[in-house]
């Protein structure tokens, strides 16, 4: 089993829907959850990252992290086109950011 | 954000042959520097993790003979693949974080074919 499982999509949404990217896990022991968003050909940028369980809204973005079910979520308001995408979830336990566990990412296309 | 150049952004090279990347800060100094292998369609894999003037840390099942890594300064780490052979290609990403930061900051990845 992976540690970190992730659709691999693609999802397809007009402009202006709501979209909700999800990460499952199986170690207990990650305390840090990241977003990361890679063009095509580039390399990932990280969007938001939360500590352990809650909420966290940037702008447009909201990241949630729910421990007692090993899920995390991050909702995309208002998309446009410009977020077409891979949206990639990473972790790290506590105190050890030199090992991050990555999803495989869901490429996401926003259709004008 | 924190700027991480990474190059060549794409190179072909023939079977046996080694290939250079280089991966720089170019507004922080990176005291750790990570190297990942990503397939399509598949997970970032992290390679191996260097930090300034120490040798790097290679994770399971990676050749370190093979995919040889300096970081010889606080802004520069390189990856080697050496004696390349078709199965190495693949996207090769960098990526660098600061001193006490949290944050790594990656490359813009490296297409290597080796035909």
């Amino acid at each position: 089993q992976k540690e970190v499982e992730q659709d691999p999509g693609p999802l397809s949404v007009p402009e202006g829907a709501i979209v909700s990217l999800n990460c499952t896990y199986s170690n207990s022991a990650f305390q840090y959850f990241m977003w990361y968003r890679q063009y095509s050909r580039k390399g990932p940028e990280l969007l938001m990252y939360t500590y352990s369980s809650g909420n966290k809204e940037d702008g447009r973005f909201t990241a949630q992290v729910d421990k007692s079910s090993k899920y995390i979520s991050l909702f995309i308001r208002d998309s446009q086109p410009s977020d077409s995408a891979t949206y990639l979830c990473a972790m790290s336990v506590q105190n050890n950011f030199n090992k991050f566990y990555f999803g495989s990412g869901t490429k996401l296309n926003v259709k004008p | 954000g924190a700027v991480v150049s990474q190059h060549p952004s794409r190179v072909i090279c023939k079977s046996g042959t080694s290939v250079k990347i280089e991966c720089r800060s170019l507004d922080f100094q990176a005291t750790t520097m990570f190297w990942y292998r990503q397939f399509p369609k598949q997970s970032l894999m992290l390679m191996a993790t260097s930090n300034e003037g120490s040798k790097a840390t290679y994770e399971q099942g990676v050749e370190k003979d093979k995919f040889l890594i300096n970081h010889a300064s606080l802004t520069l780490s390189t990856l080697t693949v050496t004696s390349a052979h078709p199965e190495d290609s693949s996207f090769y990403i960098c990526s660098a974080r600061g001193r006490g930061g949290f944050e790594a900051f990656f490359g813009q990845g490296t297409r290597l074919t080796v035909v």
